[in-house]
């Protein structure tokens, strides 16, 4: 099935060290983003990438970091920077050709710093 | 600055009553809105979207949300809530362009009484 795939569902991180979490889409998607959800903070943008190789810092970029080696992948690195990594984190995809396609949300990743 | 304000945090309403969750919007350009949809732990889900002609559009599961300009509003409603319909619901703005980046309301969370 089509979709947006994010690995893992549930990851636990030491203070001070970098985490990785994977986003995979097979939607043939240009664009792929990065949110994260507080609770009773909404969404905010982390970085977002329009094309292979070419990514941008969204609201609260500081203490992430992110790749788009792939088309189909943008996998998104927590580090050891980010004050407050505790969040839902939320990958998404959309067309990128500017007519107002919808964007889908992958199911999203817990990570808990203990 | 650009924002999307949902007046109220939380909402519950008796099963077979209808439904109105307000969504008030700040946004320099000509918008596009969303509402989402969130059960918990689960990704979002998309429930409708404006991006122009008519202002009351349809989305799934029975929704409807009407786009007033002049009130800077994207209300959703609902005319019979089902018990499934318990949920943390989100409304956003985007631009033209790049529908991927978008504002997020803090959201709404509807209880269904039985």
């Amino acid at each position: 099935d089509g979709g947006i795939t994010q690995s893992p569902k549930y990851l636990f991180r030491k203070e001070g060290q970098n985490v990785t979490l994977s986003c995979e889409q097979n939607l043939n998607h240009d664009a792929m983003y990065w949110y994260r959800q507080d609770p009773g903070q909404g969404l905010r943008l982390i970085y977002y990438s329009q094309i292979v190789n070419d990514f941008q810092k969204g609201d609260i970029a500081e203490g992430y970091s992110v790749s788009r080696e792939k088309k189909e992948s943008f996998p998104l690195t927590v580090t050891s920077a980010q004050k407050n990594p505790t969040a839902f984190y939320l990958c998404a995809s959309s067309m990128r050709d500017g007519s107002g396609n919808t964007i889908y949300f992958g199911e999203g990743s817990w990570l808990t710093v203990v | 600055a650009q924002s999307v304000t949902q007046p109220d945090i939380h909402i519950t309403v008796s099963e077979g009553a209808s439904l109105e969750l307000r969504c008030n919007y700040s946004y320099g350009a000509t918008p596009y809105l969303f509402w989402y949809v969130q059960s918990p732990g689960q990704g979002l889900q998309l429930l409708l979207k404006y991006f122009s002609g008519d202002t009351l559009v349809q989305g799934i599961k029975g929704f409807e949300a009407e786009f007033k300009r002049s009130q800077s509003s994207f209300n959703l409603r609902k005319p019979s809530v089902h018990w499934s319909d318990a949920a943390e619901y989100f409304c956003a703005v985007g631009a033209k362009g790049n529908t991927g980046k978008l504002i997020f309301g803090q959201g709404t969370t509807l209880q269904v009484k039985p």
